[in-house]
């Protein structure tokens, strides 16, 4: 079982390039979320998405985008990329407990990148 | 505004000894906590987790403690293990969102 597969593992980018990071799970989870690490800030979540056609920003949107157009595709956009938006980036899946309630969350091996 | 927090960046423990691992949250909404262990270059992996209508879980060496009055939860682990070096993270969720702490660097010395 693959698990959620995230892809590239690393990127180098020029500020104002755009990419996409690229996320697929194949647990069949409704729940699907991207998060950022930072030396000393944690994982911060920056966007979420319940189910096809349903996503909602999370703690740090601002300069990325998503959809989701399948159960197993999320792919997080960056439009104009800046330095700021260098991290570590990983993906995140979940099942549904029903009522909104979703159980642990299984993470990707995540990608690095870096915007010069 | 940091809704989970983790106050110790690091932690160093003895062979054999406990680790205890604290973690506090804001958000009285949050019903449902998580602890997460992460080795470089590798997604974390979920450790133990905890509902709020509980104040104890087990499983083996890992026993997470809520004390929801305080809004408070610890990890301990014991005996520690070398193989336990790695960062810890605390994380806590209502409803959709699962929002992390900034991660404990935990070091177990041989």
């Amino acid at each position: 079982n693959a698990g959620v597969t995230q892809t590239p593992k690393f990127q180098v980018l020029k500020t104002g390039q755009s990419m996409t990071l690229q996320c697929a799970q194949d647990m069949n989870h409704e729940y699907m979320s991207w998060y950022r690490q930072d030396p000393g800030m944690g994982l911060r979540l920056i966007h979420y998405s319940v189910g096809a056609g349903i996503t909602d920003q999370g703690e740090v949107p601002n300069g990325y985008n998503v959809s989701r157009s399948t159960t197993e595709d999320f792919p997080l956009r960056l439009l104009s990329a800046a330095p700021s938006q260098t991290s570590v980036y990983f993906c995140a899946s979940s099942y549904s407990l029903g009522q909104g309630r979703y159980e642990k969350l299984f993470f990707g091996s995540g990608t690095q990148l870096s915007v010069l | 505004d940091q809704q989970v927090k983790q106050n110790s960046p690091s932690l160093s423990v003895q062979e054999g000894r406990i680790s205890i691992l604290n973690c506090d949250y804001t958000n009285s909404m949050f019903d449902y906590f998580l602890w997460y262990k992460k080795y470089p270059a590798e997604g974390p992996t979920f450790l133990i987790s905890i509902s709020s209508i509980k104040d104890k879980n087990e499983d083996g060496r890992f026993t997470v403690f809520l004390n929801k009055s305080a809004k408070h939860l610890s990890l301990h682990i014991v005996p520690s293990q070398p193989g336990d070096s790695a960062v810890y993270f605390c994380a806590a969720t209502g409803t959709y969102k699962y929002i992390f702490g900034t991660g404990t660097r935990l070091k177990v010395l041989a």
